[in-house]
This record gives structure tokens, sequence and C-alpha cells, in this order.
């Protein structure tokens, strides 16, 4: 069965610095691959999302993501977290009509 | 008003209520979604319907009932619900259903419901 893992519950970083959070999914064919963010009390917000082509795609405020087939993980990166980046983050992969979701990472910055 | 729109955004009911949530998406969208978003666990497809019609039912109790009136509404009956059922409930539409380039969903803010 399709399945996405994201093996951290919790991250805290510091503000300023960079930021990775981790994705491995399990998926036969080729994935469409999507993170997205979830402010509290907010619906999720679609942050990137990979079909193909360029394995490293870059989505809004300044997130970024590389897809590595041999690893079968789609990480998000982000080179300078700001406190406004605290939220909870989700990776998701697209099997026929579904998203199929990992459980989330919720991110804390700290001052 | 623009994207989705879900009311109410809080909804707190007895176990013997009847209540309906509602769904709205601005985007000329042919499919809708409903999700269960409970504490800790992953996202929970529950419904999903394309051109009115409902093309997924994961195994939802029927306590829950989905209407789906026009391809810009969608609606989740409620009635006899159990406190495990309280949970962060979203909608989220999209172009269509298939896999594709196409297929980004947009997510409502969700309704908070709380069953005593």
């Amino acid at each position: 069965a399709q399945s996405v893992t994201q093996p951290d519950i919790h991250i805290t970083v510091s503000e300023g610095a960079s930021l990775e959070l981790r994705c491995n999914y399990s998926y036969g064919a080729t994935p469409y691959l999507f993170w997205y963010v979830q402010s509290p009390g907010q619906g999720l917000q679609l942050l990137l999302k990979y079909f193909s082509g360029d394995t490293l795609v870059q989505g809004i405020k300044g997130f970024e993501a590389e897809f590595k087939r041999s690893q079968s993980s789609f990480n998000l990166r982000k080179p300078s977290v700001h406190w406004s980046d605290a939220a909870e983050y989700f990776c998701a992969v697209e099997y026929g009509n579904k998203l199929v979701f990992g459980a989330g990472t919720i991110l804390r910055v700290k001052s | 008003e623009t994207g989705v729109t879900q009311t109410p955004r809080h909804l707190v009911m007895g176990m013997t209520n009847k209540k309906s949530l509602k769904c709205e998406q601005h985007l000329g969208h042919n499919a809708m979604y409903w999700y269960k978003q409970s504490a800790k666990k992953p996202l929970e497809l529950m419904f999903v319907y394309s051109l009115e019609e409902r093309v997924e039912n994961n195994s939802v109790p029927s306590r829950f009932s989905p209407e789906c009136p026009n391809s810009s509404h969608l609606f989740l009956h409620l009635h006899t619900l159990q406190p495990e059922d309280s949970a962060l409930y979203l909608c989220a539409s999209s172009q269509d259903t298939r896999g594709s380039s196409y297929n980004e969903q947009f997510f409502g803010p969700g309704t908070r419901l709380t069953v005593l």
C-alpha cells in the first residue's frame, strides 16, 4: 500500500538557521509529490509539488524540495527560517485520485 | 469571495444532534473532497466527488452522509455522532480527480467539530 513517512514529529530550529524536513514514500510508479503547510486554525496551503523533470523544485516562501528516487525521499528545505514559518508541514503523494498524507512535522522556531 | 470556504468554523454538538457542514469553492473546479484530521494522525480521505458524482467512499460510517448538489457546493450531514468523531474536517477542491499536473488540491480552513 502507498504510504508516506515523516520521521520527525517535532523539530525546533533557531530563527535564521537552515531547515530540512524529511519525507519518505512508498509507491511503485513515478510519484507526484507535494508539501503542504498548515498554520494553526487554518487549512492546508500548497508549498510546492513535483511531477517530473528537474528533481529540485522551488516553492513559495523560500522553500525547496529535492526528489531522490534512489532514496524514495522528497525532503523539504529552507536556508534561513523565519519565525512565521512555525507551523505543521505535511508531505503527500498522489495515488490515483487520492492524496496520501504523512502524519506531519510540527516546526517550532525559537528566537 | 475566493478559494474554498467552510462553515461553520467551529461546531459543538451532542451525540443525538443532527448538523451539517458546508463547503463552497469559487475556483471553477470539478472535484471536491472531505478529509478528517484527528490529532496525531494523518489526514484521512473520507469522500471524493467528481462532477457531483461520488467516486470514492473510504469506508466511512453511515453517520456521515455527504451531499454534492452542484460542483461548487459540498455538504457533510452529521447524525448520532460519537465523541471520537471530534476532529477538524477539511474540504478541498481540484480541477479534476485524475492524476495529473492539474490535480492540485486547494483546501478550506476547516470546521473544528466537538462531539459531547
